[in-house]
């Protein structure tokens, strides 16, 4: 089972929309949950980072939550924009050097259509 | 632009060929990281290097091996390869090994390889 599991995997929302996608982890200890923006065929690009005692973190449009507590966080976008077409891919990082210190989501893929 | 470069951006080649993956990290970042994503897989991070000196290891198979140059370059060797190795190859940079919430990794567009 994978340690980080995102969900909806796939989500096609209307220009103008919020949506809200979720995280749930299961590793530990922490240190911190990042979130990342891909676009097709492009590397991700960092949109928030949140250590376990920050409960959210914004980034114009995009919010993120983390309740540390559960495991779960959740990044809601605001008024959404074609331009958010993208995969958003959860990270949780480990407190530990070593192997296997990143957890990476197998993402959720974002359609905005006009 | 993130500031990382990679190259090639496309790599065509047969089955048990070996080839090299380059990466140059952004200016001032000693930590490179490479990751591997297929479609089936997500992201996997395959190793990190920082300062030239290995400093931690993710699902890398043994076929593949890395290294960080003195000039803070590194290249990704993948060996005997199968067609399963098929995927988009990632680099990424960051200013230290801490993996702290200051500690962002930036990422490069990635060389896609195709095992034919």
């Amino acid at each position: 089972k994978n340690q980080v599991e995102q969900s909806p995997q796939s989500l096609i929302i209307l220009e103008g929309k919020n949506c809200t996608l979720q995280c749930n982890y299961t590793v530990s200890p922490f240190s911190n949950l990042r979130w990342y923006k891909q676009d097709t065929g492009r590397g991700p690009v960092s949109l928030t980072i949140m250590t376990f005692s920050e409960n959210t973190k914004s980034n114009g449009r995009y919010t993120a939550t983390l309740d540390a507590d559960t495991k779960q966080s959740s990044l809601h976008i605001t008024a959404s924009q074609l331009s958010d077409s993208a995969s958003y891919i959860c990270v949780v990082s480990l407190i530990s050097y070593g192997n296997n210190r990143l957890a990476f989501g197998k993402g959720n893929q974002v359609v905005v259509i006009p | 632009d993130s500031g990382v470069t990679q190259t090639p951006k496309h790599l065509i080649t047969a089955t048990g060929q070996r080839v090299t993956l380059r990466c140059s990290p952004r200016s001032g970042d000693l930590s490179v990281y490479w990751y591997q994503q297929s479609l089936d897989q997500g992201l996997q991070f395959l190793i990190q290097y920082y300062n030239g000196e290995e400093r931690a290891k993710g699902n890398i198979l043994e076929r593949f091996s890395a290294q960080q140059f003195p000039d803070l370059h590194s290249e990704l060797n993948l060996s005997s390869l199968e067609l399963g190795d098929s995927a988009l190859y990632f680099c990424a940079s960051s200013p230290t090994d801490s993996g702290g919430p200051t500690d962002t990794q930036y990422f490069g567009p990635g060389t896609r390889l195709t095992v034919l």
